[in-house]
Protein backbone atom coordinates (compact mmCIF):
# COMPACT_ATOMS: atom_id res chain seq x y z
CA UNK A 1 0.00 0.00 0.00
CA UNK A 2 1.16 3.28 -0.91
CA UNK A 3 -0.80 5.55 1.16
CA UNK A 4 -2.05 7.62 -1.86
CA UNK A 5 -5.74 6.16 -2.19
CA UNK A 6 -8.08 7.27 -5.31
CA UNK A 7 -11.48 6.74 -5.96
CA UNK A 8 -13.33 5.23 -7.45
CA UNK A 9 -11.31 2.22 -8.93
CA UNK A 10 -14.13 1.77 -11.97
CA UNK A 11 -15.83 4.15 -13.30
CA UNK A 12 -18.20 3.40 -17.23
CA UNK A 13 -19.84 6.08 -18.19
CA UNK A 14 -21.23 7.44 -21.11
CA UNK A 15 -19.92 10.08 -24.10
CA UNK A 16 -20.69 13.33 -23.52
CA UNK A 17 -20.99 13.01 -19.38
CA UNK A 18 -18.65 14.07 -16.93
CA UNK A 19 -16.80 12.38 -14.18
CA UNK A 20 -14.75 13.33 -11.15
CA UNK A 21 -12.15 11.50 -10.14
CA UNK A 22 -10.45 11.74 -6.60
CA UNK A 23 -7.37 11.37 -4.76
CA UNK A 24 -5.85 11.62 -0.96
CA UNK A 25 -2.33 11.98 -1.03
CA UNK A 26 0.45 10.23 1.88
CA UNK A 27 0.02 12.31 4.75
CA UNK A 28 2.40 14.65 4.53
CA UNK A 29 2.71 14.61 0.83
CA UNK A 30 2.08 18.55 -0.43
CA UNK A 31 2.77 17.43 -4.59
CA UNK A 32 -0.27 15.68 -6.40
CA UNK A 33 0.55 14.66 -10.10
CA UNK A 34 -2.49 13.16 -12.16
CA UNK A 35 -1.26 11.22 -15.09
CA UNK A 36 -3.36 9.38 -18.34
CA UNK A 37 -2.60 6.08 -19.36
CA UNK A 38 -4.53 4.94 -22.13
CA UNK A 39 -3.78 0.73 -23.26
CA UNK A 40 -0.34 0.12 -24.35
CA UNK A 41 0.64 3.39 -23.55
CA UNK A 42 2.71 5.26 -21.39
CA UNK A 43 2.22 7.32 -18.08
CA UNK A 44 0.93 10.91 -19.76
CA UNK A 45 1.40 13.94 -17.34
CA UNK A 46 -1.66 16.32 -17.06
CA UNK A 47 -1.33 18.46 -14.04
CA UNK A 48 0.57 19.24 -10.94
CA UNK A 49 -0.66 20.82 -7.56
CA UNK A 50 1.36 21.84 -5.00
CA UNK A 51 -0.38 22.57 -1.55
CA UNK A 52 -3.18 23.60 -3.66
CA UNK A 53 -1.83 25.87 -6.12
CA UNK A 54 -1.63 24.71 -10.02
CA UNK A 55 2.25 24.38 -10.65
CA UNK A 56 2.73 22.77 -13.85
CA UNK A 57 0.84 21.21 -16.79
CA UNK A 58 1.28 18.98 -19.04
CA UNK A 59 -0.66 17.55 -22.30
CA UNK A 60 -3.86 18.22 -20.21
CA UNK A 61 -7.26 18.97 -22.44
CA UNK A 62 -9.29 22.01 -21.79
CA UNK A 63 -12.28 19.77 -21.00
CA UNK A 64 -10.61 18.46 -18.26
CA UNK A 65 -9.63 20.12 -14.99
CA UNK A 66 -7.96 19.67 -11.95
CA UNK A 67 -7.53 21.03 -8.10
CA UNK A 68 -6.07 20.83 -4.72
CA UNK A 69 -8.17 21.22 -1.89
CA UNK A 70 -6.90 22.55 1.85
CA UNK A 71 -6.82 19.27 3.41
CA UNK A 72 -4.79 18.29 -0.13
CA UNK A 73 -6.70 15.76 -1.84
CA UNK A 74 -7.29 16.14 -4.96
CA UNK A 75 -10.00 15.75 -7.86
CA UNK A 76 -9.81 15.71 -11.48
CA UNK A 77 -12.87 17.06 -13.95
CA UNK A 78 -13.55 15.05 -17.09
CA UNK A 79 -16.42 16.29 -18.90
CA UNK A 80 -17.74 16.21 -22.80
CA UNK A 81 -15.50 12.88 -22.18
CA UNK A 82 -15.63 11.05 -25.57
CA UNK A 83 -14.11 7.50 -25.95
CA UNK A 84 -10.98 8.07 -26.79
CA UNK A 85 -10.33 9.53 -23.07
CA UNK A 86 -10.91 5.70 -21.86
CA UNK A 87 -7.89 4.94 -19.79
CA UNK A 88 -6.18 4.23 -16.09
CA UNK A 89 -5.89 7.77 -14.62
CA UNK A 90 -3.34 7.92 -12.12
CA UNK A 91 -2.77 10.14 -8.99
CA UNK A 92 0.96 10.36 -7.69
CA UNK A 93 2.20 12.37 -4.38
CA UNK A 94 5.25 13.16 -3.04
CA UNK A 95 7.07 15.01 -0.36
CA UNK A 96 8.14 18.37 -0.71
CA UNK A 97 12.26 18.79 -0.66
CA UNK A 98 14.72 20.07 -3.03
CA UNK A 99 15.84 18.51 -6.72
CA UNK A 100 13.13 15.52 -6.80
CA UNK A 101 11.80 12.94 -4.38
CA UNK A 102 10.05 9.79 -5.10
CA UNK A 103 6.43 10.07 -6.22
CA UNK A 104 4.07 7.64 -4.94
CA UNK A 105 1.51 6.21 -7.07
CA UNK A 106 -2.45 5.69 -5.92
CA UNK A 107 -4.06 1.83 -7.56
CA UNK A 108 -5.71 4.40 -10.48
CA UNK A 109 -8.81 4.72 -11.66
CA UNK A 110 -10.27 3.19 -15.09
CA UNK A 111 -12.57 5.08 -16.27
CA UNK A 112 -14.20 3.72 -19.61
CA UNK A 113 -16.43 5.74 -21.69
CA UNK A 114 -19.18 3.69 -24.00
CA UNK B 1 10.30 21.31 -23.54
CA UNK B 2 11.16 18.36 -21.25
CA UNK B 3 11.53 15.23 -22.97
CA UNK B 4 12.50 11.68 -21.84
CA UNK B 5 13.40 8.78 -24.54
CA UNK B 6 13.61 5.78 -23.74
CA UNK B 7 14.75 2.46 -25.71
CA UNK B 8 13.95 -0.37 -26.42
CA UNK B 9 10.12 -0.59 -26.04
CA UNK B 10 10.30 -4.30 -25.80
CA UNK B 11 12.73 -6.75 -24.73
CA UNK B 12 13.46 -10.14 -24.22
CA UNK B 13 16.14 -12.16 -22.56
CA UNK B 14 16.66 -15.53 -21.45
CA UNK B 15 16.53 -16.22 -17.32
CA UNK B 16 19.44 -15.23 -15.36
CA UNK B 17 20.52 -12.96 -18.61
CA UNK B 18 21.43 -9.47 -17.81
CA UNK B 19 18.81 -6.70 -19.06
CA UNK B 20 19.60 -3.09 -20.18
CA UNK B 21 17.42 -0.34 -20.61
CA UNK B 22 18.53 3.18 -21.56
CA UNK B 23 16.50 6.69 -21.33
CA UNK B 24 17.48 10.29 -22.59
CA UNK B 25 16.22 13.54 -21.24
CA UNK B 26 15.90 16.69 -22.74
CA UNK B 27 16.64 19.29 -19.98
CA UNK B 28 20.09 19.63 -18.62
CA UNK B 29 18.71 21.20 -15.04
CA UNK B 30 16.55 17.44 -14.44
CA UNK B 31 18.36 16.46 -11.40
CA UNK B 32 16.47 13.26 -10.02
CA UNK B 33 16.30 10.42 -11.96
CA UNK B 34 13.76 7.44 -10.90
CA UNK B 35 13.04 3.95 -12.29
CA UNK B 36 9.34 2.15 -11.47
CA UNK B 37 8.24 -0.69 -12.51
CA UNK B 38 4.64 -1.64 -13.14
CA UNK B 39 3.30 -4.83 -12.68
CA UNK B 40 0.27 -5.85 -15.19
CA UNK B 41 -2.53 -3.63 -13.85
CA UNK B 42 -1.67 -2.60 -11.15
CA UNK B 43 0.40 1.00 -9.83
CA UNK B 44 3.74 1.78 -11.08
CA UNK B 45 6.58 1.25 -8.15
CA UNK B 46 9.59 2.90 -7.54
CA UNK B 47 12.86 0.13 -8.05
CA UNK B 48 15.66 2.45 -7.81
CA UNK B 49 16.70 6.25 -8.43
CA UNK B 50 19.48 8.57 -8.61
CA UNK B 51 20.09 12.04 -8.42
CA UNK B 52 22.76 14.44 -10.94
CA UNK B 53 25.78 14.22 -8.50
CA UNK B 54 25.98 10.35 -8.45
CA UNK B 55 27.16 8.77 -11.37
CA UNK B 56 26.23 5.31 -9.86
CA UNK B 57 23.73 3.18 -8.06
CA UNK B 58 23.56 -0.18 -7.35
CA UNK B 59 20.76 -2.28 -5.00
CA UNK B 60 20.86 -5.72 -4.94
CA UNK B 61 20.48 -7.05 -8.65
CA UNK B 62 19.60 -3.77 -9.99
CA UNK B 63 21.52 -0.63 -10.70
CA UNK B 64 21.17 2.82 -12.81
CA UNK B 65 24.30 4.87 -14.14
CA UNK B 66 23.80 8.08 -14.80
CA UNK B 67 26.02 10.37 -17.78
CA UNK B 68 24.72 14.09 -17.41
CA UNK B 69 27.04 15.19 -19.71
CA UNK B 70 25.32 13.08 -22.44
CA UNK B 71 22.07 13.53 -20.51
CA UNK B 72 21.34 9.50 -20.57
CA UNK B 73 20.62 6.91 -18.21
CA UNK B 74 19.92 3.56 -17.67
CA UNK B 75 18.66 0.42 -16.24
CA UNK B 76 20.96 -2.69 -15.53
CA UNK B 77 18.89 -5.59 -14.53
CA UNK B 78 21.33 -8.85 -13.68
CA UNK B 79 20.71 -12.62 -13.38
CA UNK B 80 17.00 -11.89 -14.37
CA UNK B 81 14.08 -13.85 -12.76
CA UNK B 82 10.63 -14.46 -14.53
CA UNK B 83 9.03 -12.32 -11.92
CA UNK B 84 11.37 -9.10 -13.41
CA UNK B 85 8.62 -9.28 -16.21
CA UNK B 86 6.71 -5.83 -16.33
CA UNK B 87 6.89 -2.66 -17.96
CA UNK B 88 10.00 -0.35 -16.58
CA UNK B 89 9.38 3.29 -16.79
CA UNK B 90 12.36 5.64 -16.24
CA UNK B 91 11.75 9.39 -15.24
CA UNK B 92 13.45 12.65 -15.29
CA UNK B 93 12.32 15.55 -12.70
CA UNK B 94 12.16 19.01 -14.19
CA UNK B 95 12.38 21.30 -11.11
CA UNK B 96 11.27 24.73 -11.00
CA UNK B 97 13.04 25.52 -7.71
CA UNK B 98 11.88 25.52 -4.23
CA UNK B 99 9.91 22.01 -3.58
CA UNK B 100 8.06 21.78 -6.52
CA UNK B 101 9.09 19.65 -9.58
CA UNK B 102 7.51 17.70 -12.81
CA UNK B 103 8.05 13.85 -13.17
CA UNK B 104 7.76 12.93 -16.88
CA UNK B 105 8.09 9.43 -18.01
CA UNK B 106 9.52 7.47 -20.52
CA UNK B 107 7.18 5.86 -22.72
CA UNK B 108 8.23 2.53 -21.04
CA UNK B 109 9.48 -1.33 -22.25
CA UNK B 110 8.31 -4.00 -21.75
CA UNK B 111 10.36 -7.25 -19.85
CA UNK B 112 9.71 -10.54 -20.94
CA UNK B 113 11.95 -13.28 -19.06
CA UNK B 114 11.76 -16.28 -20.54
CA UNK B 115 12.31 -19.22 -18.13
Amino acid sequence: DSGVTQTPKHLITATGQRVTLRCSPRSGDLSVYWYQQSLDQGLQFLIQYYNGEERAKGNILERFSAQQFPDLHSELNLSSLELGDSALYFCASSVTGQGGTEAFFGQGTRLTVV
Amino acid sequence: GENVEQHPSTLSVQEGDSAVIKCTYSDSASNYFPWYKQELGKRPQLIIDIRSNVGEKKDQRIAVTLNKTAKHFSLHITETQPEDSAVYFCAATFSYGGATNKLIFGTGTLLAVQP
